[in-house]
């Protein structure tokens, strides 16, 4: 069964308006999450690392103030979108570390969310 | 910085056929490898990985063999199946944070 939920999958919005996408653990608390962004035909791009209990960090060129990231919980992280534009129109999504240590572990990724800015 | 550079696609080919798909990485120090796949309509997925030289990850069929002195983690299936048709990424993990970076994916179709 799926490790990693996202909702929602797909959300339409207008110019201007705020969205959030929640991103839920469903097998095992994370302490650390990520969010990339992927566009059409193109590969995921890291947007900024979640971890639970402290301020998310963010790759560069990507405004921290524009995409809030909030990991209150071991088993949830949101991503919001704050006055969305067009060029926001992504594929979202994140992923989970299960938590244990090494570079080789595996990161659990969710279905992932279509955002449309109209 | 870090860098994965994969195959441009998208590869079509017969059921059965040979499948190679060719990744090559650039990073400082000794990086974890992996092999993701995303079928349609669905999030990513961990096919293999390898964590040190000469490790060779394996999984439904699909190999790919890390090779430091070529800094390549090539992907490769001897015969592959209709239901194989999907987006395949190349990455790399670096750092303590254990971020990854991907490579540009590569569209495979197996044609029946």
């Amino acid at each position: 069964g799926a490790v990693v939920s996202q909702h929602p999958s797909r959300v339409i919005c207008k110019s201007g308006t705020s969205v959030k996408i929640e991103c839920r653990s469903l097998d095992f608390q994370a302490t650390t999450m990520f969010w990339y962004r992927q566009f059409p035909k193109q590969s995921l791009m890291l947007m900024a690392t979640s971890n639970e209990g402290s301020k998310a960090t963010y790759e560069q060129g990507v405004e921290k103030d524009k995409f809030l990231i909030n990991h209150a919980s071991l088993t949830l992280s949101t991503l919001t979108v704050t006055s969305a534009h067009p060029e926001d129109s992504s594929f979202y999504i994140c992923s989970v570390l299960p938590p244990s240590g090494g570079a080789a572990d595996t990161q659990y990724f969710g279905p992932g969310t279509r955002l449309t800015v109209l | 910085g870090n860098s994965v550079t994969q195959m441009e696609g998208p590869v079509t080919l017969s059921e059965e056929a040979f499948l190679t798909i060719n990744c090559t990485y650039t990073a400082t120090g000794y990086p974890s490898l992996f092999w993701y796949v995303q079928y349609p309509g669905e999030g990513l997925q961990l096919l293999l990985k390898a964590t040190k030289a000469d490790d060779k990850g394996s999984n439904k069929g699909f190999e790919a063999t890390y090779r430091k002195e070529t800094t390549s983690f090539h992907l490769e299936k001897g015969s592959v199946q209709v239901s194989d048709s999907a987006v395949y990424f190349c990455a790399l993990s670096r750092g303590s944070a254990r971020q990854l970076t991907f490579g540009s994916g590569t569209q495979l179709t197996v044609l029946p």
